[in-house]
């Protein structure tokens, strides 16, 4: 398996547009997170999915953000629109049903997006 | 506050020990993880312990828990440059990671 896939790896994007950030599971795992890294906040929890449906948003920051997940295989996450407060790493995470296990999560190598 | 404590940074120098603390408030996880994340790239498994261990060693890796006082420590023996990176302690029963250590190893 090729991992967790995301892109874009990097989106520059100005103030007011509608950025979309993508992600592929590992095949197989039945959770998917997306957490956003900063260095004011660490990493911090958005949303996750189980089985394809939404578990726990209370993590997203505002109604700009939205996340879907319309098939096992892919998951999006939404800014509309983008604001320079936005502008973190992006990390897209997967993992096995039992998510407390041995094998914890399985991270993609990120979306850094910056907001101009 | 956060759930998950870590300091922020550890600077020590090519071939001593490192040792990198965190306290948890969760005592439900059945695992304690700690990542690793080098520059650029995502966060990666370094190793875990099963919530009813007190040790686990794994070549230059030691792992502490305390669950009594909630307390993880990763130790690296014989640090090396390489091992420069942002070391993460999570308990995932809660999804919850530290804020990172930033460990730097001069030579």
């Amino acid at each position: 398996d090729a991992g967790v896939i995301q892109s874009p790896r990097h989106e520059v994007t100005e103030m007011g547009q509608e950025v979309t950030l993508r992600c592929k599971p590992i095949s197989g795992h039945d959770y998917l997170f997306w957490y956003r890294q900063t260095m004011m906040r660490g990493l911090e929890l958005l949303i996750y999915f189980n089985n394809n449906v939404p578990i726990d948003d209370s993590g997203m920051p505002e109604d700009r953000f939205s996340a879907k997940m319309p098939n096992a295989s892919f998951s999006t996450l939404k800014i509309q629109p983008s604001e320079p407060r936005d502008s973190a790493v992006y990390f897209c995470a997967s993992s096995p049903s039992e998510w407390d296990s041995r094998g914890g999560y399985t991270f993609g190598s990120g979306t850094r997006l910056t907001v101009v | 506050g956060e759930d998950v404590e870590q300091s922020l940074f550890l600077s020590v120098r090519e071939g001593d020990s490192s040792v990198i603390n965190c306290t948890y408030t969760d005592s439900s996880s059945t695992y304690l993880y700690w990542y690793k994340q080098e520059p650029g790239a995502g966060l990666q498994l370094l190793t875990y312990i099963f919530s009813n261990m007190d040790m686990k060693q794994d070549q230059r890796l030691t792992v502490l828990l305390n669950k009594k006082d909630k307390h993880l420590s990763l130790r690296i023996a014989d640090t090396q440059t390489g091992d420069s990176a942002i070391y993460f302690c999570a308990e995932l029963g809660d999804m919850r990671f530290g804020a990172g250590t930033r460990l730097t190893v001069k030579p």
